[in-house]
């Protein structure tokens, strides 16, 4: 199956500083990445939806200028979490998709923010 | 916005049992995938079903899409320890976002 890869896998960070998430596909030219966040113990919730060379698209709700996605190339977006607060403490997971609807998962990131 | 529910929410059985979860919407799916997601570790695509009646099999695996598209069950036969997990319902509903389920969280008891 795809392989997507996230770095760093886990990362602890002092409140007010920022984070960067690296999300890539190994193997093939995602068409689209996604943004997801999960909660202990609840299921995923899409953040935003990025595509190559575009402006990310966010859910409701979500900050874009606290969440900055960057979709470089077809293989790499990243998400910053800025001036990160202790509530941004959570488990980030990215995806990838190329065709079809099928959407591949990376490893996902725990944030810790203290 | 579409809602799905699984349901149980959580489920413990002895290995070698039979089980059931579903996963129901309150809308139509354009397509619908399962996935299982173990600790600290993303979720893992199992299946993809698009057709109203759909089933598929992966080895012990039996997923069933509904016929009006707007439900799916997950039957394990002969559950194993190597089958614990959180498995989660996707779907879409006419675009490329992917809306997941409340989650089921098994556990087979050795």
């Amino acid at each position: 199956g795809a392989v997507v890869s996230q770095h760093p896998s886990r990362v602890i960070c002092k409140s007010g500083t920022s984070v960067k998430i690296e999300c890539r596909s190994l193997d093939f030219q995602a068409t689209t990445m996604f943004w997801y966040r999960q909660f202990p113990k609840q299921s995923l919730m899409l953040m935003a939806t990025s595509n190559e060379g575009s402006k990310a698209t966010y859910e409701q709700g979500v900050e874009k200028d606290k969440f900055l996605i960057n979709h470089a190339s077809l293989t790499l977006s990243t998400l910053t979490v800025t001036s990160a607060h202790p509530e941004d403490s959570s488990f980030y997971i990215c995806s990838a998709r190329w065709e079809g609807v099928e959407q591949y998962f990376g490893p996902g990131t725990r944030l810790t923010v203290t | 916005t579409q809602l799905l529910e699984q349901s149980p929410q959580f489920l413990s059985i002895q290995e070698g049992e039979n089980l059931t979860v579903y996963c129901n919407s309150s809308s139509v799916f354009s397509s619908l995938q399962w996935y299982r997601q173990e600790p600290g570790e993303g979720p893992v695509l199992l299946v993809t079903v698009v057709t109203g009646g759909e089933v598929k099999k992966l080895k012990r695996l039996t997923f069933q899409f509904g016929d009006a598209r707007k439900d799916s069950s997950l039957h394990i036969t002969a559950a194993q320890p190597g089958d614990t997990g959180l498995y989660l319902c996707a779907g879409t509903f006419g675009n490329e976002k992917l809306t997941f389920g409340t989650g089921t969280r098994l556990t087979i008891i050795p």
